[in-house]
This record gives structure tokens, sequence and C-alpha cells, in this order.
């Protein structure tokens, strides 16, 4: 147990649909994130959020779009994905993004679009 | 961002010591050196971090050469529960994220 809790755990959705996932941290951080990770490849950053301001969007497609309503709280909206966009979706939290920070991950949502 | 190098898997039994090799010849001054494992079906976990001295917690050691050009994530002795893929990463100031590799898979063996 992290203190990071993502809902939900699992999520299969059509490319038609709109979904979210959503991230709680209880450890309170200043700083949220959200990565994707596919099959067979790294870790990839997605977006960053430092109190609740959006300070990183690392070239992700629109048809993602993340929301932080406030420090505790991370979301991120899905809509009209691809079959490429299937992943473990990882959200993380730091108490700041200083590099002497360590980051908390959650368990992931394993996203299927069909 | 500066590029680690670690080697794809490695093999260790139970309640031996497990020595992770990471090299980063390209590390600038104030690179901080960051060890995170993945278990499986699971997120990310951090294990320990450090910028120029050796570094001890519950988990690991991190022994960083006195050069910085490679660092060593020690753990004292294997459990099964260590299996995991370990990541070495460096974090400097002017590119505060993470960027994860391939790291090393570790396996361990009753």
């Amino acid at each position: 147990e992290t203190g990071v809790t993502q809902t939900p755990r699992h999520l299969v959705m059509g490319m038609t649909n709109k979904k979210s996932l959503k991230c709680e941290q209880h450890l309170g951080h200043n700083a949220m994130y959200w990565y994707k990770q596919s099959a067979k490849k790294p870790l990839e950053l997605m977006f960053v959020y430092n109190f609740k301001e959006q300070t990183e969007n690392n070239s992700v497609p629109s048809r993602f779009s993340p929301e932080c309503p406030n420090s505790s709280h991370l979301f991120l909206h899905l809509h009209t994905l691809q079959p490429e966009d299937s992943a473990l979706y990882l959200c993380a939290s730091s108490q700041g993004q200083g590099q002497n920070y360590e980051q908390y991950f959650g368990p992931g949502t394993r996203l299927t679009v069909t | 961002d500066a590029k680690t190098t670690q080697p794809n898997s490695m093999e260790s039994n139970e309640e031996e010591p497990v020595h992770l090799p990471c090299n980063h010849s390209t590390i600038s001054g104030t690179d901080y050196i960051h060890w995170y494992r993945q278990l499986p079906s699971q997120g990310p976990e951090y294990v320990i971090h450090g910028l120029t001295s050796n570094v001890n917690n519950r988990m690991a050691s991190l022994a960083i050469a006195e050069d910085r050009k490679s660092s060593t994530l020690i753990l004292h002795r294997a459990t099964l529960r260590d299996a995991a893929v370990y990541y070495c990463i460096l974090k400097d100031t002017g590119f505060q994220k993470l960027v994860f590799g391939t790291g090393t898979r570790l396996l361990v063996s009753p």
C-alpha cells in the first residue's frame, strides 16, 4: 500500500466510449503524474501537475485529457481511443518535483480498447 | 537527459546478496541516482536514491563510485519477493522527471 489509489483497476472500452480514470493520493504531496506502460515498452511519462497546474505534457494525443481539481486528485479523461492505447496507466505522486524527491506509484489501471 | 546502462537480467538464489550494476558515464555533477523496482502486475516502487555518498535504507544499499560514473544497488539477502525489474534512473535539475529504461530483470530462485 503506497498511499496512491487508482480506480478502476481494470477497464474495457470501445473506441467510441468516454471513460475516466481516477487517482487519489493520501500522502499530502504536491505533484502528481500520469504514466503509460505498454506491453514490452518502458514506462512513458504523459502528464505532470504541480500544485494543480500542468507543468508537462509529453506530446500526448488530445484524446487523453487530464484534470487535476486539487493536489490530492488526478483524473485522465478518455475519448475515442484506439486499440493501440491499450496499456497499463499508472498514477504517481511526489512531495515536490525536484531531483531529490521520490515518486510513489499507484497499482495502475489496465485499459483494454476494443 | 543522461543515459544509464543496465544488464537485461540477473539471477540470484534466495538469502544471498545481490549486486545490481548501473553505468552512467555521462552523469553530470547535479544528477541524482534513483532506483525503482516493479514487481509483476504492480506499479513501480521507490527503492533508494543518492547523489555522491553511499546510502542505506531498510530495503537496500546504494554504492556510488567515486567518479559517479557507475553505481550498484545491493540487496543484502534476496527473497522471492525481490524478483522484479529494477530501474536505475538519473534525475537532473533541468529535466526533473523519471525517464524509465528497460531495467534489469532479477530472478530469485529458492
